[in-house]
This record gives C-alpha cells, sequence and structure tokens, in this order.
C-alpha cells in the first residue's frame, strides 16, 4: 500500500463552520506534513510531524489546528477560516523524518472553499 | 534554505528530449537536490532526487555539475501526458519548500 488517502475531496464551509480535514497512510512513515496550494502557485507547507509530534510550524494562523492522533493519521482542524483560506490541501507522509530520501508521498488533496 | 530558480515555462513536441534547469546558487554542503512533478488537482509526485553527478532512473536523469549550483532533469522522449509543472527543491531536513516550478506543455 503505497497510498496517502484524504478526506474529504471537495469541502464547502461558511466562516463560522468547525470541520476537519483527515489524512490516512500506512507505509509505516515517520513523518507527516500538511500543505496548502492555491491555484497556479507552488504548494505551501504549514505543518510537519516527526514521530508524531509536531516539528515545523510555518507561521500558520491559529484557524488552523493540526492533529496527529498516532503515526497513520493526521488530521487539519479548521474553525473560523476566511474565504481566502480557499485551496487545495495536500497530505504528505515520508519515511524519513530528517528529509534524507527526499521522497514525500502526497494525498491527492481536499478541496476547500470558503464562503 | 537554498532559493531555486527554474524557467517558468517550456514547450515540447512529442519525443523529444526536454532538460529543465534549475539554479540554486546558494546550496550547502548537505542538501539533496529533488524533482517532483504534479498534474492539475493532484498532489506532486517524486521523479528524481540526487546530490552530485548524475542520476538516473526509469523515468528521468538528473545532472548535477561539481560545483552544485544548479541542476538539469532530463526528460527522455516526452509524452503528451508529461505535460504538467516540475519543481526542483534543495534541502537538507524535513522542511521541503516548493518553489515556483516550470509548466511544460508537450505538443503533438
Amino acid at each position: 500500500d503505497t497510498e496517502v488517502t484524504q478526506t474529504p475531496k471537495h469541502l464547502v464551509m461558511g466562516m463560522t463552520n468547525k470541520k476537519s480535514l483527515k489524512c490516512e497512510q500506512h507505509m509505516g512513515h515517520r513523518a507527516m506534513y500538511w500543505y496548502k496550494q492555491k491555484a497556479k502557485k507552488p504548494p505551501e507547507l504549514m505543518f510537519v510531524y516527526s514521530y508524531e509530534k509536531l516539528s515545523i510550524n510555518e507561521s500558520v494562523p491559529s484557524r488552523f489546528s493540526p492533529e496527529c492522533p498516532n503515526s497513520s493519521l493526521l488530521n487539519l482542524h479548521l474553525h473560523a477560516l476566511q474565504p481566502e483560506d480557499s485551496a487545495l490541501y495536500l497530505c504528505a507522509s515520508s519515511q524519513d523524518p530528517a528529509g534524507e530520501s527526499g521522497e514525500l508521498f502526497f494525498g491527492e488533496g481536499s478541496r476547500l472553499t470558503v464562503l | 534554505l537554498a532559493k531555486t530558480t527554474q524557467p517558468i515555462s517550456m514547450d515540447s513536441y512529442e519525443g523529444q528530449e526536454v532538460n529543465i534547469t534549475c539554479s540554486h546558487n546558494n546550496i550547502a554542503t548537505n542538501d539533496y537536490i529533488t524533482w517532483y512533478q504534479q498534474f492539475p488537482s493532484q498532489g506532486p509526485r517524486f521523479i528524481i532526487q540526487g546530490y552530485k553527478t548524475k542520476v538516473t532512473n526509469e523515468v528521468a536523469s538528473l545532472f548535477i555539475p561539481a560545483d552544485r549550483k544548479s541542476s538539469t532533469l532530463s526528460l527522455p522522449r516526452v509524452s503528451l501526458s508529461d505535460t504538467a509543472v516540475y519543481y526542483c527543491l534543495a534541502y537538507n531536513t524535513d522542511k521541503l519548500i516548493f518553489g515556483t516550478g516550470t509548466r511544460l506543455q508537450v505538443f503533438p
């Protein structure tokens, strides 16, 4: 199994809603990542979890709250988002948190629309 | 982190070899170079990674000169399905930062 599975594929929410994006991998990888991608722009790193602990937070607003319940799961909790937060949210995992392999496995993303 | 610079776009025709060059002038001694491919509305896909000289796999080759200030991704005999955005990254930790990427358009 070399897949990273993200749910839901599409999400529409109002600015007062609370929702969550979910990501799952069963490759035994020890690092997991959240990226945000706007149209025709490169993916922007948001968070990195290494051995289930948050190791990098790229100064992401607190309305985005990551959670890593176990080594296979990664969640992104969303609350009080703004329309400009509408984007494709990509989850990725890698075997080696130190990044020596450089190989991240990405999911297909969750497309979020904030009304 | 090393900043990477790539051409914004390139055009090619089916069957041609495509070379995409990435500049990373301030690359650190322990930085690796890796390339990703991304199709619309999909996550990026790892293509190849190297540290120096030449690396080849079943889909591409990566050439890195001795000074490591640039690298070239070579795609042999491209097809229409190679139309995508290609990203070059220089990294040495779990902080993989994507540059602007090169949009490759392959024509029949």
